[in-house]
């Protein structure tokens, strides 16, 4: 079965730190360019970053960049997004999502993990 | 890059056919052809269910349709089904350096 699935949301303090992780299974993750998209309380999808599939390659929003790093480890099928320098509106459910690159659209999704950024 | 533009809310009856619009700019939609629609379900994580426009993935309803023109994508739903009311999410690729960007998304409700 093709699938991701995201560990390591919680709650962390204004300024703090998070490691979210990512593991792929079921599909050949090595291939695979990978991105996560978050989702605030009641609000709608944003895209937040992506890498290409050896991670020689990285896009930000604006909104994260210089804050959030996107990175992976083929050996291990796992996807990364460390968050630093937190603030209130990163809270939101954090989706690890597959891009297919035959068309350029997000055709595998995580159930999703939760961060809470709150003092 | 602001987010495209949907109606907040779309709804209809059983069995009736509605369209969600999907407004975005010539750098985004009136450039590429790669508009994706998502289906969300309460609490649920977002189902791909149109890409290219108009393709739809293997397993997805037929009821499901996609059009473009200029700046604007639309998603039809016919034939109206209770399991259908889900939040509906529109994607356009945007380019290398800020590569997607969502609409705000629509409420389908089924009267």
């Amino acid at each position: 079965e093709v699938q991701v699935v995201e560990s390591g949301g919680g709650v962390v303090q204004p300024g703090g730190s998070l490691r979210l992780s990512c593991a792929a299974s079921g599909f050949t993750f090595s291939r695979s360019w990978m991105n996560w998209v978050r989702q605030a309380p009641g609000k709608g999808l944003v895209w937040v970053s992506r890498i290409n599939n050896d991670g020689s390659s990285t896009r930000y929003a604006d909104s994260v960049k210089g804050r959030l790093t996107i990175s992976r480890d083929n050996a291990k099928n796992t996807l990364y997004l460390q968050m630093n320098t937190l603030r209130g509106e990163d809270t939101a459910v954090y989706y690890c999502v597959r891009e297919n690159l035959d068309y350029y659209a997000m055709d595998v999704w995580g159930q999703g993990t939760t961060v809470t950024v709150s003092s | 890059q602001s987010a495209l533009t949907q109606p907040a809310s779309v709804s209809g009856s059983p069995g009736q056919s509605i369209t969600i619009s999907c407004t975005g700019t010539s750098s985004d939609v009136g450039t590429y052809d790669l508009v994706s629609w998502y289906q969300q379900h309460p609490g649920k994580a977002p189902k791909l269910m149109i890409y290219e426009g108009r393709k739809r993935p293997s397993g997805v309803s037929n009821r499901f349709s996609g059009s473009k023109s200029g700046n604007t994508a639309s998603l039809t739903i016919s034939g109206l089904q209770a399991e259908d009311e889900a939040d509906y999410y529109c994607c356009s690729y945007a380019g290398s350096s800020n590569p997607y960007v969502f609409g705000a998304g629509t409420k389908v409700t089924v009267l």
